[in-house]
């Protein structure tokens, strides 16, 4: 059973503060991504990494970074957080580059920036 | 890029009724549809999907219909219950790189 963990379920940080996200999976995926997800707007990608140190930009990267140093750990950084950014926050992993490939999603950060 | 559009945005059942969630999407060269569910509180999972090869696939009470030419495909969940209350999303993908989901549904079923 595929099991994706994010390191923290509720997180609130002050303006311009960096924050890091956290997420691990434990099935040897290839790809690793990372969501917004905002009522009325649904899930977007911020950011999608393919190998490790290998990632690719999605829709909505301004204001973040990520870093993928290890195949089972994806990281999302907030350089500067602002308030925008307050949003629940998923990670997802894939084995590999296949569309049909399912997508397991993490339990979700609630970050709150005041 | 692709761009997912779903309907309707929020829905209401009666136990029993069915419930039909529509998706259109923009890009002819997706060729993966997955259906995710939420419920409150919960990670999205993946409940039924469908690849371009195929015109409708069914599980039970759910079935999904992909229609290539008009590029459209529907989520259709018969006899609903209670505990299929949760916000459903679509998505397309041509590479399983990236995937666009569309905005989701939220479904009540009312007992």
């Amino acid at each position: 059973d595929v099991k994706v963990t994010q390191s923290s379920r509720y997180l609130v940080k002050r303006t311009g503060e960096k924050v890091f996200l956290e997420c691990v999976q434990d099935m040897d995926h290839e790809n690793m991504f990372w969501y917004r997800q905002d009522p009325g707007l649904g899930l977007r990608l911020i950011y999608f990494s393919y190998d490790v140190k290998m990632k690719e930009k999605g829709d909505i990267p301004e204001g973040y970074s990520v870093s993928r140093e290890k195949k089972e750990r994806f990281s999302l950084i907030l350089e500067s957080a602002s308030t925008n950014q307050t949003s629940m926050y998923l990670c997802a992993s894939s084995l590999s580059h296949r569309a049909t490939d399912t997508q397991y999603f993490g339990p979700g950060t609630r970050l709150t920036v005041l | 890029g692709e761009n997912v559009e779903q309907h309707p945005s929020t829905l209401s059942v009666q136990e029993g009724d069915s419930a039909v969630i529509k998706c259109t999407y923009s890009d002819s060269a997706s060729n993966y549809f997955p259906w995710y569910k939420q419920e409150l509180g919960k990670r999205p999972q993946l409940i039924i999907d469908i690849r371009s090869n195929v015109g409708e696939k069914k599980d039970q009470r759910i079935a999904v219909t992909l229609n290539k030419t008009a590029k459209h495909f529907s989520l259709h969940i018969t006899e609903t219950q209670p505990e299929d209350s949760a916000v459903y999303f679509c998505a397309a993908s041509s590479t399983g790189n990236q995937f666009y989901f569309g905005t989701g549904t939220s479904l009540t079923v009312i007992p």
